[in-house]
């Protein structure tokens, strides 16, 4: 069965550095996402991405968040200066359509800043 | 804005059914959705309704669709302890919004 494939699966960096989280989605999805979850709590949408270009942002994705699709493979979410709020598990997500009946995530990645 | 509401908590017997509730605001919902988070583990798609019906069953799972109520249910009949995780159900119209889960403790 086709995986939405992310890495690292945990990454410590320090307060103030850059970080970028890899994503591979499915290979035929047009529509890539990123979500993140705040241990214990709920899952929150960051923003999506389709045909090159951000097509809705959370509040939550400020100016320090990007995203990038640099290969017709992978797809980027860097964070610039790193906070301690930031710390959280970060999950990429794809889906065929827009309104789709089932998104695909990967496992996550878990960024704990220090 | 959207919001969706789920119980936090629910404790069943082994071989008992369990019944995870979820409410939802937005009426433009295409879909809705269950999934299931084991810990340290990613999202797991269990099943899914499409918005105009107002039952699913798959196998273990029954999914109802109270659309007037904006009410969502996941049965899970014959709860095994491998079923124990959160349930966060979700629903979507261009991004899925989440609940915060409910943590299902299936005991011996």
């Amino acid at each position: 069965e086709p995986e939405v494939t992310q890495t690292p699966s945990h990454q410590v960096t320090q307060m103030g550095q850059e970080v970028i989280l890899r994503c591979v989605p499915i290979s035929n999805h047009l529509y890539f996402y990123w979500y993140r979850q705040i241990l214990g709590q709920k899952v929150e949408f960051l923003v999506s991405f389709y045909n090159n270009e951000i097509s809705e942002k959370s509040e939550i994705f400020d100016d320090q968040f990007s995203v990038e699709r640099p290969d017709g493979s992978n797809f980027t979410l860097k964070i610039r200066s790193t906070k301690l709020e930031d710390s959280a598990m970060y999950f990429c997500a794809s889906s065929e359509a827009v309104t789709d009946y089932g998104y695909t995530f990967g496992s996550g990645t878990r960024l704990t800043v220090v | 804005g959207e919001d969706v509401e789920q119980s936090l908590f629910l404790s069943v017997r082994e071989g008992d059914s369990s019944v995870i509730n979820c409410t939802y605001t937005d009426s433009s919902s295409t879909y809705l959705y269950w999934y299931k988070q084991e810990p340290g583990a990613g999202l797991q798609l269990l099943t899914y309704i499409f918005s105009n019906m107002d039952m699913k069953q798959d196998q273990r799972l029954t999914v109802l669709l109270n659309k007037k109520d904006k009410h969502l249910s996941l049965r899970i009949a014959d709860t095994q302890t491998g079923d124990s995780a959160i349930y966060f159900c979700a629903d979507s119209s261009y991004k899925l919004i989440f609940g915060s889960g409910t943590r299902l403790l299936v005991r011996p």
